[in-house]
């Protein structure tokens, strides 16, 4: 799982084949983001997953919330090559500030 | 789309260099952010604000001053630039409260080499 100041995992997958990314988290939030970054470009959020929710989909994503144990998790189903990117999460510990977990770099090969 | 505009999209400086590093945000946003990537890692917090006038100390401070000019500009200054602030930076926006407007909108980055 990510966070912070560890190394970018890495993951490699076939196209076809579910996938699930975790997170977890140091401190306290009300909110999950997680967000996905292409080659050269900047992050830009996928799914977001409030306290209040423990699972939140949308299209081929699914995130989940687990705030007892701070862990929260990415799943894309039937993973496609265009999947292939960098993907972290990120909280929001108190106020607007929003700190990153260290991600996890996905390759999809064909 | 919100719009995000970070420049110079490239930087050299030698060390003990000053260097300014400028974003501009459209979007009324209230929020904006300065991060910084490394090779091989995620995104670490520099410096935040909530509005023109406003700064708030991030998780990677040192070596960095900023400035939120008015809403939509904020600066990212170093001052004596060292070889270890080689990085990525990025700059992103981001509106208050619940919703859609939580989203951080991110620049394209800036690539800072000191030498």
């Amino acid at each position: 799982s990510q966070w912070g100041e560890e190394n970018l995992q890495a993951l490699s997958i076939q196209e076809g084949e579910d996938v699930t990314m975790n997170c977890s988290y140091k401190t306290y939030t009300t909110v999950v983001h997680w967000y996905r970054q292409d080659s050269g470009r900047g992050p830009a959020l996928i799914i977001l997953i409030r306290s209040n929710e423990r699972e939140k989909r949308s299209g081929r994503l699914r995130a989940t919330l687990d705030t007892s144990s701070q862990s929260s998790s990415l799943s894309i189903t039937a993973a496609q090559c265009e999947d292939t990117a960098v993907y972290f999460c990120a909280t929001r510990p108190g106020g607007y500030k929003v700190v990153f977990g260290s991600g996890t770099r996905l390759l999809v090969s064909p | 789309e919100a719009a995000v505009t970070q420049s110079p999209r490239n930087k050299v400086t030698v060390t003990g260099g000053n260097v300014t590093l400028s974003c501009r945000q459209t979007n009324s946003h209230n929020y904006m952010y300065w991060y910084r990537q490394d090779t091989g890692h995620g995104l670490r917090l520099i410096h935040y604000s909530y509005g023109a006038g406003n700064l708030q100390i991030g998780d990677v401070p040192d070596g960095y001053k900023a400035t939120r000019t008015t809403q939509e500009d904020f600066f990212l200054l170093l001052e004596l630039a060292s070889p270890s602030q080689t990085s990525l930076y990025f700059c992103a926006s981001s509106g208050p409260g619940l919703g859609e407007t939580e989203t951080l909108y991110f620049g394209s980055g800036t690539r800072l080499t000191v030498l």
